[in-house]
């Protein structure tokens, strides 16, 4: 069964600072998927991770893949209020790209504090 | 506009009395998919499709049914509802293209189930 795991569960952190969001997955899987969900809203797709050393960029996110180590991360830069959110990871384990069985880390609460 | 609609948005219902939730998008997407999310949980994926008649098991398909007889349309069937079905559900589209696939999601389904 896989279990993906995101760390920390919450975050409070200063405007300006950098922080890096962990999603560490159990089982092999080369697909993963980052979201963000603000409060009382729907998701918002931010990221699909491909391969084994994907790196995608988006404004003050940027995301990682690590398929070896089973490790995905989301490292914010200069963090600014809008940022607030909750950030889920999501890793596939299907073979079809879109067509995906999806299991999703329990997700990150991130605060920016002006 | 690019739309995936839910209804009803809100809906409280007893146990056992079958319910239907809809869903619909407008972007000719073939792969659709229904999450619940509940606290503590995170998002838990129901079931997928990825065309007419094409429907696989997510992560948490038990007493729930999904058809899809339209490529838009992907209604969840909830036959016997029980309280444990309580929960926020959103439905998901998605159409993959050169190695980006975007879910749009709609606004969300509250389902209380008494």
């Amino acid at each position: 069964e896989l279990k993906v795991e995101q760390n920390p569960l919450f975050l409070s952190m200063q405007e300006g600072k950098n922080y890096t969001i962990y999603c560490n997955y159990s089982t092999t899987s080369d697909r993963l998927y980052w979201y963000r969900q603000d409060p009382g809203k729907s998701l918002e797709s931010l990221f699909v991770l491909l391969s084994n050393g994907a790196v995608k960029q988006e404004g003050r996110l940027m995301a990682s893949l690590d398929t070896k180590a089973r490790l995905s991360t989301l490292h914010i830069t200069a963090a600014v209020h809008d940022l607030s959110a909750t950030y889920f990871c999501a890793v596939a384990h299907s073979f079809n790209f879109g067509n995906e069985k999806l299991t999703f880390g329990t997700g990150t609460r991130l605060t920016i504090i002006p | 506009e690019a739309q995936v609609t839910q209804n009803p948005r809100y809906l409280i219902t007893v146990t056992g009395k079958k319910l239907t939730v809809t869903c619909s998008q407008n972007m000719n997407h073939e792969y659709m998919s229904w999450y619940r999310q509940d606290p503590g949980l995170g998002l838990r994926q129901i079931y997928y499709s990825m065309n007419v008649e094409v429907t696989d098991k997510g992560d948490v398909p038990e007493g729930y049914k999904v058809s899809r007889k339209e490529k838009r349309n992907f209604p969840l069937i909830l036959e016997s509802p029980s309280p444990n079905q309580t929960s926020l559900y959103f439905c998901a589209s998605s159409s993959p293209r050169r190695g980006k696939n975007i879910q749009y999601f709609g606004a969300g389904t509250r389902l209380s189930v008494l």
